[in-house]
């Protein structure tokens, strides 16, 4: 069945460095690739998408890159900030009839001044 | 509505009570998805539902769990006879349709179970 990996937290960085959370994946057919973001105290939102190998999904200064040959989905951002603490889930959507969503076990991030 | 919302926010039973969970989708959304999420872990696909039907029940845990939705709208999971470890957040997540794999969940709140 489908899977996503992602690495267990907490991640703890100071503010301006820079962010990777990898993520990889099992899937069978082409899935969609999300990245899914919890704030404290807030219910779940995307972050970003991409819905075919090589698209780059970005949205506040985050990137991800669907890398088909990796089967990867890494989080990048260049420069953190304290409002950015949160937990980040990767998550698939299968290419059946409809959109099962597989998540992973969430990275929490906090990132201190 | 502006969003997914859900009902109550926290509940707090006793073990071997019966629970009801609710979920309001975002006006106009037809695929409707239910979600569990215990402490440390991710999110466990529960169940779906397209219009009023649930296509796909896999992930219910127990047939202590079910779920309904009347008028493409509310939906409620209610959970028989709770036991401690149905502790958990339950999240309810809408999208327009589920005929296209890259359509975004929007997600509720969340219900806070607790069972004592």
């Amino acid at each position: 069945g489908d899977s996503v990996t992602q690495m267990e937290g907490p991640v703890t960085l100071s503010e301006e460095a820079f962010l990777t959370i990898n993520c990889t994946y099992t899937a069978t057919g082409y899935p969609s690739l999300f990245w899914y973001v919890q704030y404290p105290g807030e219910g779940l939102q995307l972050l970003l998408k991409a819905t075919k190998a090589d698209d780059k999904g970005s949205n506040k200064g985050f990137e991800a890159t669907y890398r088909k040959e990796t089967t990867s989905f890494h989080l990048e951002k260049g420069s953190v900030q304290v409002s950015d603490s949160a937990v980040y889930f990767c998550a698939l959507s299968d290419s059946g009839g409809y959109q099962k969503v597989t998540f992973g076990i969430g990275t929490k991030l906090q990132v201190i001044p | 509505g502006a969003g997914v919302s859900q009902s109550p926010s926290n509940k707090v039973t006793e073990k071997g009570k019966d629970v009801e969970l609710r979920c309001d989708p975002i006006s106009g959304h037809t695929a409707l998805y239910w979600y569990r999420q215990r402490l440390g872990q991710g999110l466990e696909f529960l169940i779906y539902f397209q219009g009023n039907s649930a296509p796909d029940k896999s992930g219910l845990p127990s047939d202590r769990f079910s779920a309904e939705r009347t008028g493409e709208s509310v939906s409620t999971l209610t959970i028989q006879r709770t036991q401690q470890e149905d502790s958990a957040v339950y999240l309810c997540a809408s999208s327009r349709t589920s005929g296209r794999v890259s359509e975004t969940q929007y997600f509720g709140p969340g219900t806070r179970l607790l069972v004592l």
